[in-house]
């Protein structure tokens, strides 16, 4: 199937820094990736959708100055935390569709990021 | 009332049972209907989808209700390598983006010997 990297796949900084994750996607092009996130025993929650070569498209609730994505190129797609915080310590997790597939979704394999 | 439900378990077999996971879902119009797996602290991974007729992938048969806005998933001959957290997914109508996805909570497997 499909690949989808991610990295760091873990992460810890302090709070006030920013911290940036990657999402490629490795044997296909992909012009729009998601971004997820999941808390302990919760279920993931789509906070944006990442269009390559315009804005990404925001959940409601999720602040996009807080959350930076940029999908410059079609195999990769970017978050950024700014001024991380304690309550950010999440598992965000991307995805992205391969071309011609309708439904499936391919799951990169998270980033933990810890904010101390 | 929240999009997707399901009961969070833990429901713990023995290896060799059945097990029957149901999920409901609030949106009747919605389109598409998923199952994943998540293991712990690793990313989901699509089991199978749910079609209306219902289908089967050998041990798992995953089946959908529209009437009653419910998918169920059944797994026979539970292995150990089973255990896991299974996400029932839906694809919400439009509005909503066609591939946009919306998880439940999962439901915890655990196969023990």
């Amino acid at each position: 199937g499909a690949v989808v990297s991610q990295h760091p796949s873990w992460v810890i900084c302090k709070s006030g820094t920013s911290v940036k994750i990657e999402c490629r996607s490795l044997d296909f092009q992909a012009t729009t990736m998601f971004w997820y996130r999941q808390f302990p025993k919760q279920s993931l929650m789509l906070m944006a959708t990442s269009n390559e070569g315009s804005k990404a498209t925001y959940e409601q609730g999720v602040e996009k100055d807080k959350f930076l994505i940029n999908h410059a190129s079609l195999t990769l797609s970017t978050l950024t935390v700014t001024s991380a915080h304690p309550e950010d310590s999440s598992f965000y997790i991307c995805s992205a569709r391969p071309p011609r597939v309708k439904e499936t979704q391919y799951f990169g394999p998270g980033t933990r990021l810890l904010v101390l | 009332r929240k999009e997707v439900e399901q009961d969070p378990g833990p429901f713990n077999v023995p290896e060799g049972a059945t097990v029957a996971f149901n999920c409901t879902y609030s949106n009747s119009a919605s389109q598409s209907f998923f199952w994943y797996r998540q293991d712990c602290r690793k990313e989901p991974k699509l089991l199978m989808s749910v079609y209306s007729s219902g289908n089967e992938d050998g041990r798992f048969t995953a089946q959908l209700n529209r009437a009653s806005q419910y998918i169920s998933l059944l797994i026979r001959d539970s292995k150990l390598s089973d255990s896991a957290t299974y996400l029932c997914v839906v694809n919400p109508p439009p509005p909503q983006r066609p591939d946009k996805l919306i998880f439940g909570t999962g439901t915890r497997l655990q196969v023990f010997p």
